[in-house]
């Protein structure tokens, strides 16, 4: 049972170079999220997409793109890397809604990105 | 401001003992509560969760408790364990489509021998 799986676990890049960090379910989750995570901070959302072919802005959205063009993959790209982008960066992904009591995220590993 | 705040921001406690986190939050409405754990390079993982209705939960010695009128929740670990040393988050979902999470900045806590 893989769950989320997120690619690479590290990367380091220059200033201004692009990227793209990888995320794929495989819980048939319609719910798909991206999140960073910086010290002394709690995660910010930057895209989210509640569905194939639907993506939306989170809180922190400037300088990334995505895309969902099937239901397991939610892959984030770094248009030109700059030096406020190094964090952690989670991808998660859940059921859209449910009752009452809500829908466990479930998160990857993470990446450890560093822009030099 | 955060609208989930926790304290204390770290804790060190010698195993065998009992500690509580503490999470304030201004979100509202919200939908549910949970508490997740975080070990290091690791991603969160869910502990426990509330609605609004729930005043207690507990996940074996995680005790979860929620008062919605004073919008605060707490998170009880008793006998710790050396494996208890993570990071603890508190998580508030937002009422409406998809799954809108709001984090604390968590209680990074450490069990010594």
């Amino acid at each position: 049972n893989a769950g989320v799986t997120q690619t690479p676990k590290f990367q380091v890049l220059k200033t201004g170079q692009s990227m793209t960090l990888q995320c794929a379910q495989d819980m048939n989750h319609e719910y798909m999220s991206w999140y960073r995570q910086d010290p002394g901070m709690g995660l910010r959302l930057i895209h989210y997409s509640v569905g194939a072919g639907i993506t939306d802005q989170g809180e922190v959205p400037n300088g990334y793109n995505v895309s969902r063009s099937t239901t397991e993959d939610f892959p984030l790209r770094l248009l030109s890397a700059a030096p406020s982008q190094t964090s952690v960066y989670f991808c998660a992904s859940s059921y859209a809604s449910a009752p009452s009591h809500g829908t466990e995220a479930f998160f990857g590993q993470g990446t450890r990105l560093t822009v030099v | 401001k955060n609208q989930v705040e926790q304290s204390p921001q770290s804790l060190i406690i010698l195993e065998g003992k009992n500690c509580t986190l503490q999470c304030n939050y201004t979100v509202s409405p919200f939908s549910n509560l949970r508490w997740y754990k975080q070990d290091t390079g690791r991603g969160p993982v869910s502990l426990t969760i509330m609605t609004f209705s729930e005043n207690t939960k507990s996940n074996g010695r995680y005790t979860a408790t929620l008062d919605a009128d004073t919008k605060q929740s707490s998170l009880h670990i008793t006998a710790s364990q050396l494996s208890d040393s993570a990071s603890y988050i508190c998580v508030v979902r937002v009422p409406g489509g998809g799954n809108k999470l709001t984090f604390g900045t968590g209680t990074q806590l450490k069990v010594e021998l």
